[in-house]
């Protein structure tokens, strides 16, 4: 089965600075997608961004930005200018390709300092 | 609708108690999927429809677990004798086929006392 690890379970950044959160996992596939999912107080899962796994370049979103290393089975997130907006738990997920069901990781519990 | 709709957002059962828990997936989407989030973690998978049928129960923790999704659009989860160890956050999320536009719901908070 594939499993997602993240390490940090809480990170803090100031306003306006970067952070980069981390995830790993463990796959023998070679076609899978890979997202950052944000869970606000809400409970609603919000996509933030998705890489699938055959792009070498990685994917952007705005602020928003990743590291895939493929061979390292490292996926690591980017929050560019961060806005107090952005605190929330973000959790790391693995889908195979074709794949129906998402294996998360345990979360990191993002907090902005104003 | 314009989103995924579960309910109640919250109920507090008894030990012991059956439960009921509804999902409205939106429209068009074919397939529903159900996790189960225990404090601290992430979502873990307990069951796939596509259409009417379950296409992967492999998730479901045990027979006290059912979920039904008669006419291919709500899908109900039904727990039976419920246990303390059931308390988590139930999430719904529904999709296109292949995945695409997949969608969570805001989920059900159940507390078993």
């Amino acid at each position: 089965a594939q499993t997602v690890t993240q390490s940090q379970p809480e990170m803090s950044v100031q306003e306006a600075e970067t952070v980069t959160l981390s995830c790993t996992y463990d796959t023998s596939e070679s076609d899978y997608y890979l997202f950052w999912y944000k869970q606000p107080p809400s409970r609603q899962m919000i996509l933030v961004i998705r890489q699938e796994a055959y792009k070498q370049q990685n994917a952007t979103e705005n602020r928003f930005s990743v590291n895939f290393q493929k061979a390292a089975k490292s996926f690591s997130l980017k929050i560019s200018d961060s806005q107090l907006g952005d605190a929330a738990m973000y959790f790391c997920a693995y889908r195979s390709a074709p794949g129906n069901q998402f294996y998360f990781g345990t979360g990191t519990s993002l907090t902005v300092i104003p | 609708g314009a989103g995924v709709s579960q309910t109640p957002s919250n109920k507090v059962t008894e030990k012991g108690k059956y439960v009921e828990l509804r999902c409205d997936p939106i429209s068009g989407h074919t397939a529903l999927y159900w996790y189960r989030q225990s404090l601290g973690q992430g979502p873990e998978f307990l069951i796939y429809f596509q259409g009417t049928g379950a296409a992967d129960d492999s998730g479901l923790p045990n027979d006290r677990f059912f979920a039904v999704r008669p006419e291919g659009s709500v899908s109900t989860l039904k727990i039976q004798r419920t246990e303390r160890g059931d308390s988590a956050v139930y999430l719904c999320a529904s999709s296109l086929v292949g995945g695409e536009g997949y969608t969570f719901g805001s989920g059900t908070r159940l507390t078993v006392v």
